[in-house]
């Protein structure tokens, strides 16, 4: 268990829905990161909170969107989904986010795995 | 911006062979360098990672080598075992302002008895 909870684990849903995937940092980290990855495109970077704001924003959609509440739980919510939304959805959390201590890495959780059908 | 090249997979090998993934990055300033490993139907998990040019990070056997003169940070063990059969994926991160993880493609390993 790497501390970073993930819910759900699995997904199926038709196309034209809107699902909203769960994210529990580890213990004491302030930062959440969110990635898709598709067989396709491989990991592709999505969003990233700290401590409740917005800090960068990579490709995401605009269909797309998210939020880190003030308990830290991170919320993606995805919407008008297609087929090729279908992807793992991953969520990762560190303990602070500026380059001046880069040497931090990523913690993630498990993922949750979408199917638009 | 920063980005992170790694071989193309699957490399296939059989149990106790050496193994090596090239990995070569591309960023400004000194980035800090990480492998992470994904076993089927996980998430990824750091494997290991150097801050600094010439730091060797090691974990289960692997190692790689911080090499700053050619922007290069190889995956090597000397002897794999079928269990290490995964995806891996090299990664950096830049030393300035709000630096994202940036992931190469990873690389598919998988060893056979």
């Amino acid at each position: 268990d790497s501390g970073v909870t993930q819910t759900p684990k699995h997904l199926i849903t038709a196309t034209g829905q809107r699902v909203t995937l769960r994210c529990s940092p580890r213990s004491g980290d302030l930062s959440v990161y969110w990635y898709q990855q598709s067989l396709d495109q491989g990991l592709q970077f999505l969003i990233q909170y700290y401590n409740g704001e917005e800090r960068a924003k990579g490709n995401i959609l605009e269909r797309f969107s998210a939020q880190q509440f003030p308990d830290l739980h991170s919320e993606l919510n995805l919407s008008s989904l297609e087929l090729g939304d279908s992807a793992l959805y991953f969520c990762a959390s560190s303990e602070i986010q500026t380059g001046t201590r880069s040497n931090y890495g990523y913690t993630f959780g498990s993922g949750t795995r979408l199917t638009v059908v | 911006g920063n980005s992170v090249t790694q071989m193309e997979g699957p490399v296939t090998l059989s149990e106790e062979a050496f193994l090596t993934i090239n990995c070569t990055y591309t960023a400004t300033g000194y980035p800090s360098l990480f492998w992470y490993v994904q076993y089927p139907g996980e998430g990824l998990q750091l494997l290991l990672k150097a801050t600094k040019a010439d730091d060797k990070g090691s974990n289960k056997g692997f190692e790689a080598t911080y090499r700053k003169e050619t922007t290069s940070f190889h995956l090597e063990k000397g002897s794999v075992q079928v269990s290490d059969s995964a995806v891996y994926f090299c990664a950096l991160r830049g030393n300035t302002g709000f630096q994202k993880l940036v992931f190469g493609t990873g690389t598919r390993l998988l060893v056979s008895p």
